[in-house]
């Protein structure tokens, strides 16, 4: 069955620090990936989704996602954090009208 | 181009009783999901309407329905309610639906809780 393990629960990063959100994914196949973020009290907005072709995905707000299949990862990434990305991030899957999301980490921005 | 609404934004229940949330997509959308989300489970995917048709559904007792109108607007119900029932209940649209991984947009949510 496919899955997705996002291993970190909480980060804590400083503004202006570079950020790395991991994402795990078991699945045989190539999957369809995505990032979403969620601020407090709303919905979630999608990053940045990976299908096929290039497996460096550039997304909004600056972040940007590697696909490794031979780590079965899609780890998000963004050079320079500032507080407005404080929030919490989904990584998910879709495959065959199923789609999973981990579980979320948390992300809060030091001043 | 208005966002995915979703109505009403916060809802307190009792148990046994039911509730009714609505959604409404992006113009032109043809597909909603329901998501429900829990601290404890996280996101769960609880069906997909495609054309007043549900089209997916997830691993969710009966007591969770839905329905799609011509509009495209959705609603969900759910009957006999449970305190496990508390959740953000997260609607999604897109234009043909989550085949291929289109890309969903989503509502603010509806916070229910059940007392």
């Amino acid at each position: 069955a496919q899955s997705v393990t996002q291993p970190d629960i909480h980060i804590t990063v400083s503004e202006g620090a570079s950020l790395e959100l991991r994402c795990n994914y078991s699945y045989g196949a190539t999957p369809y990936l995505f990032w979403y973020v969620q601020s407090p009290g709303q919905g979630l907005q999608l990053l940045l989704k990976y299908f096929s072709g290039d497996t460096l995905v550039q997304g909004i707000k600056g972040f940007e996602a590697e696909f490794k299949r031979s780590q079965s990862s899609f780890n998000l990434r963004k050079p320079s954090v500032h507080w407005s990305d404080a929030a919490e991030y989904f990584c998910a899957l879709y495959n065959n009208n199923d789609m999973r999301f981990g579980a979320g980490t948390r992300l809060t921005v030091k001043p | 181009k208005a966002g995915v609404t979703q109505t009403p934004r916060y809802l307190i229940k009792t148990r046994g009783q039911q509730v009714t949330l609505s959604c409404s997509p992006i113009s032109g959308h043809r597909s909603v999901s329901w998501y429900q989300q829990t601290p404890g489970q996280g996101l769960q995917f609880l069906f997909e309407y495609f054309s007043e048709t549900q089209r997916n559904k997830g691993n969710f007792p009966g007591r969770f329905s839905g329905r799609q109108f011509s509009n495209s607007r959705s609603e969900m119900n759910v009957s006999t309610l449970e305190l496990g029932d508390s959740a953000l209940y997260l609607c999604a649209s897109s234009l043909e639906g989550r085949g291929r991984g289109e890309t969903q947009y989503f509502g603010p949510g509806t916070r229910l809780l059940v007392l």
